[in-house]
């Protein structure tokens, strides 16, 4: 069975400051995806990158980056010039084959003005 | 504007008591899914549905029981043998094949609340 683990159950940062949330999964499928969601006080869930296992390449999406580590099984955000917006529960998810979405158990950050 | 809608928003249930959790949504999705929310124990999912007249047990299906009677509706039951039902409730909705691209869409979820 897959597993999401994310280490880190509250993070913060100074704005305009960079942050990186920590994320490592398992699974013994080769073909999968992997995600971070973010959850702001809304409880809404919002998709804020995807990145696929076969690419090499490190999904970007603005000011949100991943670091994806295939062998070691790795895959931290990184958020660039924090605004005050960016406060929420972010959420780490694999998804493989039967299309169930797997999460970590999610990192608080608090953006500090 | 297409989306999910979940019912209510926060819900009181008394020890022993049956309660339904309502999830509808108008975006034509097949697949369907409640996932319950604890702290610090992120997202498990309880039920999916990939098309109507089917669903299938997630990692925490005890105490809980769906049906999916209509592709729009996927209604959750947390029935009275759920030992600790407080907790958060979203429901999420996807096209079967997309959920690789991210393609899940979630409900604004349910807070119950056992008193």
């Amino acid at each position: 069975a897959q597993t999401v683990t994310q280490s880190q159950p509250e993070m913060s940062v100074q704005e305009a400051e960079t942050v990186t949330l920590s994320c490592t999964y398992d699974t013994s499928e080769s073909d999968y995806y992997l995600f971070w969601y973010k959850q702001p006080p809304s409880r809404q869930m919002i998709l804020v990158i995807r990145q696929e296992a076969y690419k090499q390449q490190n999904a970007t999406e603005n000011r949100f980056s991943v670091n994806f580590q295939k062998a070691a099984k790795s895959f931290s955000l990184k958020i660039s010039d924090s605004q005050l917006g960016d406060a929420a529960m972010y959420f780490c998810a694999l998804i493989q084959g039967a299309q169930k979405l797997v999460f970590g158990q999610g990192t608080r950050l608090t953006i500090n003005p | 504007d297409g989306g999910i809608t979940q019912s209510p928003k926060y819900l009181f249930r008394k020890e022993g008591q049956n309660v339904t959790l309502s999830c509808e949504q108008n975006l034509n999705h097949d697949a369907m899914y409640w996932y319950r929310q604890d702290p610090g124990q992120g997202l498990r999912l309880i039920y999916y549905s990939q098309i109507v007249n089917d669903f299938q047990k997630g990692d925490i299906a005890e105490g809980y029981s769906v049906s999916r009677e209509k592709k729009e509706s996927f209604p959750l039951t947390v029935t009275s043998a759920q030992k600790n039902p407080t907790a958060f409730y979203l429901c999420a909705s996807s096209i079967p094949g997309t959920g690789t691209l991210g393609g899940y869409t979630f409900g604004s979820g349910t807070r119950l609340t056992v008193v």
